[in-house]
């Protein structure tokens, strides 16, 4: 079965320390996203691509890098410069003609801080 | 700039009720797509359906139905006889269809509880 695939379901993060929220896709879409969802909140927009190598900052970029070396993979790095990080992270994918606009979401990593 | 507000934090109904979730959104694109995805305690956004600008018509599935008024920009979302399984957050989200950034936005979300 075609789909999106986040891992893992829950981190932790210790003070100062980096880390990697892998996300990987099997449906052969071109654009892949990020959001942060935090209660209350909605989803906002981390960093998205459109195309491998090369990406976008989105609405809350700061304290995030990300990369995009292959079509299906688009892991998101939460640097320790991110000094609020725990919420639950959504990885999406789209295609033009899925009907358009359509997004594809992953379950989502649930970080958290310890 | 766009803008998609979900003014209903948290809704409780009994099942069998109806329900209605309430989207109005902002926009300067004369073409644009609305969207509504649900949310349930699994985590995993699920598309439910996609509304054109220039189409007006409501949509009926089977117990959602969705009305579109351009007029006073609203989209918003009826469940018929709801269950317990519609419990979940609902999100509104809008798109503009062409020029520019692709990047939907998002609204708050609408926690929708349905009790036994």
């Amino acid at each position: 079965d075609g789909g999106i695939t986040q891992s893992p379901k829950y981190l932790f993060r210790k003070e100062g320390q980096n880390v990697t929220l892998s996300c990987e896709q099997n449906l052969n879409h071109d654009a892949m996203y990020w959001y942060r969802q935090d209660p209350g909140q909605g989803l906002r927009l981390i960093y998205y691509s459109q195309i491998v190598n090369d990406f976008q900052k989105g609405d809350i970029a700061e304290g995030y890098s990300v990369s995009r070396e292959k079509k299906e993979s688009f892991p998101l790095t939460v640097t320790s410069a991110q000094k609020n990080p725990t919420a639950l992270y959504l990885c999406a994918c789209s295609s033009p003609g899925q009907p358009v606009g359509k997004l594809f979401f992953g379950s989502g990593t649930q970080l958290s801080v310890l | 700039a766009q803008k998609v507000t979900q003014a209903q934090t948290e809704i409780s109904v009994v099942e069998k009720e109806d329900v209605t979730l309430d989207c109005v959104y902002e926009t300067r694109d004369t073409t644009y797509y609305l969207f509504w995805y649900k949310q349930p305690p699994s985590g995993e956004l699920v598309f439910l359906i996609r509304r054109n600008s220039f189409d007006e018509q409501n949509e009926i599935s089977g117990r959602y139905s969705w009305n579109f008024q351009k007029s006073t920009s609203s989209f918003n979302f009826t469940i018929t006889a709801s269950q317990v399984v519609d419990s979940a957050v609902y999100f509104c989200a809008l798109r503009p269809a062409s020029g520019g950034s692709y990047i939907p936005t998002f609204g708050r979300g609408t926690s929708l509880i349905v009790h036994p």
